[in-house]
């Protein structure tokens, strides 16, 4: 089944020790998207990449960085990771070549745990 | 600005009970409409979405239809399982073909958790 994959699924590191998390996907789709979310909270979005071109949210703190080296993956990046960067992480996906509408799915999150 | 309001949680229903999550939402021109659904510990799932007025969606019992007069998006199920236990998530995106992004608006959130 075409799918959105992320790796691990639970993350433990060391207050300031650098991190990066995986997302993969078969569903050959060109834009893929990170997000940050706390205790059931609505998702929060960190960036995205529509093809390559990188697309930053003005409030994402220059901790998190991202990578794309091709279609089907994408990493985060937490270049110094604090106690209030512990949350879930999830990776998401979207196609807008074929509809109007960007529907986006999920894959089912990598959670972090900051000690 | 556009957004997405939808009912507080937390919702506790006996099994076999109608389910109704209320979502209403604020937008310029004409969203798409999507409810996720998140279980304990998983990341999120499309559970339906509808992309124009009058539009009903629906999956695994689930429904919604898309109301543009009264702007809401309401979550239904007529006969919930203790497997539906979950948060549930109302959200809009606005039409690419208009110059928006594709930023996802997203309600708080609705948790049902359902009784045996």
């Amino acid at each position: 089944d075409a799918m959105v994959i992320q790796n691990p699924r639970y993350q433990v590191t060391q207050f300031g020790k650098p991190v990066t998390l995986s997302c993969s996907q078969t569903l050959n789709h060109n834009v893929m998207y990170w997000y940050q979310q706390k205790s059931s909270q609505a998702p929060k979005l960190l960036f995205h990449y529509y093809d390559k071109d990188f697309n930053n949210e003005a409030d994402t703190p220059d901790n998190f960085q991202s990578r794309r080296p091709n279609t089907s993956f994408c990493f985060l990046d937490i270049r110094s990771p604090g106690l209030g960067d512990a949350a879930m992480y999830l990776c998401a996906t979207s196609s807008d070549r074929d509809s109007s509408t960007d529907t986006q799915y999920f894959g089912p999150g990598t959670r972090l745990t900051v000690l | 600005g556009n957004s997405v309001t939808q009912m507080e949680g937390p919702v506790t229903l006996s099994e076999e009970a109608f389910l109704t999550i209320n979502c209403t939402y604020t937008a310029t021109g004409y969203p798409s409409l999507f409810w996720y659904v998140q279980y304990p510990g998983e990341g999120l799932q499309l559970l339906l979405k509808a992309t124009k007025a009058d539009d009903k969606g629906s999956n695994k019992g689930f429904e919604a239809t898309y109301r543009k007069e009264t702007t809401s998006f309401h979550l239904e199920k007529g006969s919930v399982q203790v497997s539906d236990s979950a948060v549930y998530f109302c959200a809009l995106t606005l039409p690419l073909n208009a110059g928006n992004n594709r930023k996802l608006i997203w309600g708080l959130g609705t948790s049902l958790a359902v009784n045996p």
